[in-house]
């Protein structure tokens, strides 16, 4: 069985432009979570999505948005990237039972630097 | 959401038995303790999630006193790959949303 995939790996933004990031969870899973992992932060959560609906969110400025497709993958863009945002940023996927999210399937993440 | 509190770093060698000890003192009556394993530049991984008592699985086992307010994960017989970041986490049951990290106990293993 596959696990997330995140694509890409690594990416390097100049400070203004966007990014958009993808995440493939594992089959059978529709919750599709982001986080934010940086040295100063720690892992942030960013949002939750599940059946295409945002269900959870952190604090997060707007500049920070996802969707969800109906095959479950999911995409965050961040605008307007400061520097900031350089970061490991983590999709994570999780089978919902009566409601419940089970343990999070993490991907190998995504790492963002912007100059 | 209840803060959590574990030692920053740990030293161990390999062969011996790691307890990473976390602190909960407002867990919620219908919270869970999850433990997570992180390596650089990768994912968490899900170790062992329990509610009280005791839970046991392959890789490690999870020690919860009556009053809740604290967990110990034991790895047993650590090796050199158990060299990680492990996070305690609180929340909601199955332990796969909205997750809350604290900082987390960065455990190094030696021969």
């Amino acid at each position: 069985k596959a696990g997330v995939t995140q694509t890409p790996r690594y990416l390097i933004k100049t400070r203004g432009q966007q990014v958009t990031l993808s995440c493939s969870p594992i089959s059978g899973h529709r919750s599709v979570s982001w986080y934010q992992q940086t040295p100063g932060q720690g892992l942030q959560f960013l949002f939750e999505y599940f059946s295409e609906t945002q269900r959870n969110k952190g604090n997060f400025p707007g500049r920070f948005s996802g969707r969800q497709f109906s095959n479950s993958r999911s995409e965050m863009n961040v605008s307007t990237l400061e520097l900031g945002d350089s970061a490991l940023y983590l999709c994570a996927s999780s089978f919902v039972q009566r409601g419940v999210n089970t343990e999070a399937f993490f991907g190998q993440g995504t790492r963002l630097t912007v100059v | 959401l209840a803060k959590t509190t574990q030692p920053i770093s740990m030293d161990s060698y390999e062969g011996q038995e790691v307890n990473i000890t976390c602190s909960h003192n407002n867990i919620a009556t219908n919270d869970y303790i999850t433990w997570y394993q992180q390596f650089p530049s990768q994912g968490p991984r899900f170790i062992i999630q329990g509610y009280k008592t005791k839970v046991t699985n392959e890789v490690a086992s999870l020690f919860i006193p009556a009053d809740r307010k604290s967990s110990t994960l034991s790895l047993p017989r650590v090796s050199l790959s158990d060299t990680a970041v492990y996070y305690c986490l609180v929340g909601g049951a199955g332990g796969g949303n909205k997750l809350t990290f604290g900082t987390g106990t960065q455990l190094k293993v030696e021969l």
